[in-house]
């Protein structure tokens, strides 16, 4: 059974770094782009970008190209999303989701890991 | 502003069939393939049509999808409340080198 299973849900302070992860397991993790799409409180999907883990091959939005940093270790078959400095407009639900191809035909998708930033 | 454009709400009898749009450019939906999304309350969204027409292996024949030009269309037929959600397209657009999605429309069973 292919499974997404991301990281639980964090509160955080404006300022603080900030690493989530997504595991995949039940599929071949280095034949698949992982990709993450952010959803803020009330409003719609936002595509940030994806990665390749088999060569790490990795594509930005341009509204979040030096926002956040994706990454993955295939070894762990784990993909991951970071702030280095984290906002308050940074407060979203974020998922990852799988894709054959790169671009928005998300198969399966993870359960949503919930980031608050709030002083 | 999203770079897709599609209604906010829609609403219709259980039953009926609604129809849902998503409107874009030459850059994305003009020369890409078009997904379709439903996301119910409070759960991670489902993929329900991709490649413009074709469904996922799990998604009734309910749920269709179309693409003329700029424009794609999301078609539900015999409604249920059980299709009470939030509907997306999205595709690529190949001036941001990056995927989009639509805004979203809110569809409502009365």
């Amino acid at each position: 059974e292919v499974q997404l299973v991301q990281s639980g849900a964090e509160v955080k302070k404006p300022g603080e770094s900030l690493k989530i992860s997504c595991k995949g397991s039940g599929y071949s993790f280095t034949s698949y782009w992982i990709g993450w799409v952010r959803q803020m409180p009330g409003k719609g999907l936002e595509w940030m970008g994806i990665i390749y883990p088999g060569d790490s091959d990795t594509r930005y939005s341009p509204s979040f190209q030096g926002q956040v940093t994706i990454s993955a270790d295939k070894s762990i078959s784990t993909a991951y999303l970071q702030w280095s400095s984290l906002k308050a407009s940074d407060t979203a639900m974020y998922y990852c989701a799988r894709t054959m191809v790169q671009g928005v035909d998300f198969d399966y998708w993870g359960q949503g890991t919930l980031v608050t930033v709030s002083s | 502003q999203s770079v897709l454009t599609q209604p906010p709400s829609v609403s219709a009898a259980p039953g009926q069939k609604v129809t849902i749009s998503c409107s874009g450019s030459s850059s994305n939906i003009g020369n890409n393939y078009v997904s379709w999304y439903q996301q119910l309350p409070g759960t991670a969204p489902k993929l329900l049509i991709y490649d413009n027409n074709k469904r996922p292996s799990g998604i009734p024949d309910r749920f269709s999808g179309s693409k003329s030009g700029t424009s794609a269309t999301l078609g539900i037929t015999g409604l249920q409340t059980g299709d009470e959600a939030d509907y997306y397209c999205g595709t690529w657009d190949s001036s941001l080198s990056s995927a989009v999605f639509g805004g979203g429309t809110q569809l409502t069973v009365l």
